[in-house]
């Protein structure tokens, strides 16, 4: 199956900073490129959908200005949290959509953010 | 809008039986899919089973098995002979003709031995 991949799987900062998380699609084109949050023990919450070369659209009640989305290339979509805070803390899962199959996304291992 | 609602925050199964773990839907779209995941203590989105919904043959993936009704808008996930393996996070999910998806609140199955 296809592989998505995150990086960093876990990561740590100072309230205030900026965090860039990595999210690759290895072996498929992924033209789609979603991010999730999930808290815990609840369900995955979709922050945003991104397009291969296109603005990201942001589902209500997500800061697009705080929760920065890149989808530079069909293997590369990046969120970057910006000034970080203490509720920021999640777990965020990206996934990919792409061809063959438009209508199964393929997940990533999931990022954990402590913001401190 | 589309929903997707799992009414069994928890399922308990002796290892070895089988359990149904139930899904309901709302969907406008003609054309879309279903999906159960697996979501282990790693956390990693493991897919288990999916189905077409112009499909009227149920999906079946070895031991994992739905009940599709498309009328009733209901789809379960039944796991037969489970494994201490099994025990997971389950999650339906909806899928429209975008890729997007719509999740349930989720399952928590354990297996006991």
């Amino acid at each position: 199956g296809a592989v998505v991949s995150q990086h960093p799987s876990w990561v740590i900062c100072k309230s205030g900073t900026s965090v860039k998380i990595e999210c690759r699609s290895l072996d498929f084109q992924a033209t789609t490129m979603f991010w999730y949050r999930q808290f815990p023990k609840q369900s995955l919450m979709l922050m945003a959908t991104s397009n291969e070369g296109s603005k990201a659209t942001y589902e209500q009640g997500v800061e697009k200005d705080k929760f920065l989305i890149n989808h530079a290339s069909l293997t590369l979509s990046t969120l970057t949290v910006t000034s970080a805070h203490p509720e920021d803390s999640s777990f965020y899962i990206c996934s990919g959509l792409g061809p063959p199959s438009y209508n199964e996304q393929f997940f990533g291992p999931g990022t954990r953010l402590t913001v401190l | 809008a589309q929903t997707v609602t799992q009414s069994q925050p928890e399922m308990s199964v002796q290892e070895a039986e089988t359990v149904t773990l139930s899904c309901t839907y709302d969907t406008s779209e003609s054309d879309y899919y279903l999906f159960w995941y697996k979501q282990p203590p790693s956390r990693q989105m493991i897919l288990v089973i999916r189905q077409e919904a112009y499909k009227q043959q149920n999906a079946t993936e070895n031991r994992f098995s739905v009940n599709f009704q498309k009328a009733a808008k209901s789809f379960s996930l039944k796991i037969s002979d489970s494994q201490l393996g099994d025990a997971a996070m389950y999650f339906c999910a909806s899928g429209g003709s975008q890729g997007n998806l719509i999740f349930g609140k989720g399952t928590k199955l354990s297996v006991k031995p």
